[in-house]
């Protein structure tokens, strides 16, 4: 199995700045006969299912507001909110989906 | 716009066989590969296994000795049986689609989840 590491665990981030989280695949995502890394990342609040935000390490999903932006390849990727808002009090998964699918452990994302 | 629906027991006894029906609405099951996913309480999300609406599947290799998916295209409808659960096995599960570049895709479409808990 790929196992996929977030840091850190939590953070606190107060409204309009901006939040990163990080995640680590213990082996590279990275599809060499399309050049893509198959790193996915999901919102989930409380009590809903998680939804999709940006697959491809980078390409947001239809609708996603663009203050969300991935970056990374190979093994080291990045989920970047450049201006938080109240609305994205969420917790956060990194997901592999090169080999069958597993998550990082989540990034509780709160305001300070 | 595509809907899933999970249904199905709440609480199962253990050893017994967890069984969950998901119904697709909005869109049809033909061409898209469904998963099934958990999540304890309180924890992270643990994929259990996926099926192409032709029958084709592939399971967790932690789980894949319990695991049985189905599908009945007719109803647009899967299913998941879980035989042999136990209290590790209480979790909400989804059930989700793949998003549309086939199988090695992540999840664009959720249900809701459903609450099983396996107590006595």
């Amino acid at each position: 199995d790929i196992v996929m590491t977030q840091s850190p665990d939590s953070l606190a981030v107060s409204l309009g700045e901006r939040a990163t989280i990080n995640c680590k695949s213990s082996q590279s995502v990275l599809f060499n006969s399309n050049s893509k890394n198959y790193l996915a990342w999901y919102q989930q609040k409380p009590g809903q299912p998680p939804k999709l935000l940006i697959y491809w390490a980078s390409t947001r999903e239809s609708g996603v507001p663009d203050r969300f932006s991935g970056s990374g390849s190979g093994t080291d990727f990045t989920l970047t909110i450049s201006s938080l808002q109240a609305e994205d009090v969420a917790v956060y998964y990194c997901q592999q989906h090169y080999t069958f699918w597993t998550f990082g452990q989540g990034t509780k994302v709160e305001l300070k | 716009q595509v809907q899933l629906q999970e249904s199905g027991p709440g609480l199962v006894k253990p050893s017994e066989t967890l069984s969950l029906t998901c119904t697709v609405s909005g869109g049809s099951i033909s061409g898209y590969y469904w998963s099934w996913v958990r999540q304890p309480p309180g924890k992270g999300l643990e994929w259990i296994g996926y099926i192409f609406h032709t029958g084709n599947t592939k399971y967790s290799p932690s789980l894949k000795t319990r695991v049985t998916i189905s599908v009945e295209t007719s109803r647009n409808q899967f299913f998941l049986r879980l035989t042999s659960v136990t209290a590790a096995d209480t979790a909400v599960y989804y059930c989700a689609r793949h998003l549309w570049f086939g199988e090695l895709s992540p999840f664009d479409y959720w249900g809701q989840g459903i609450l099983v808990t396996v107590s006595p």
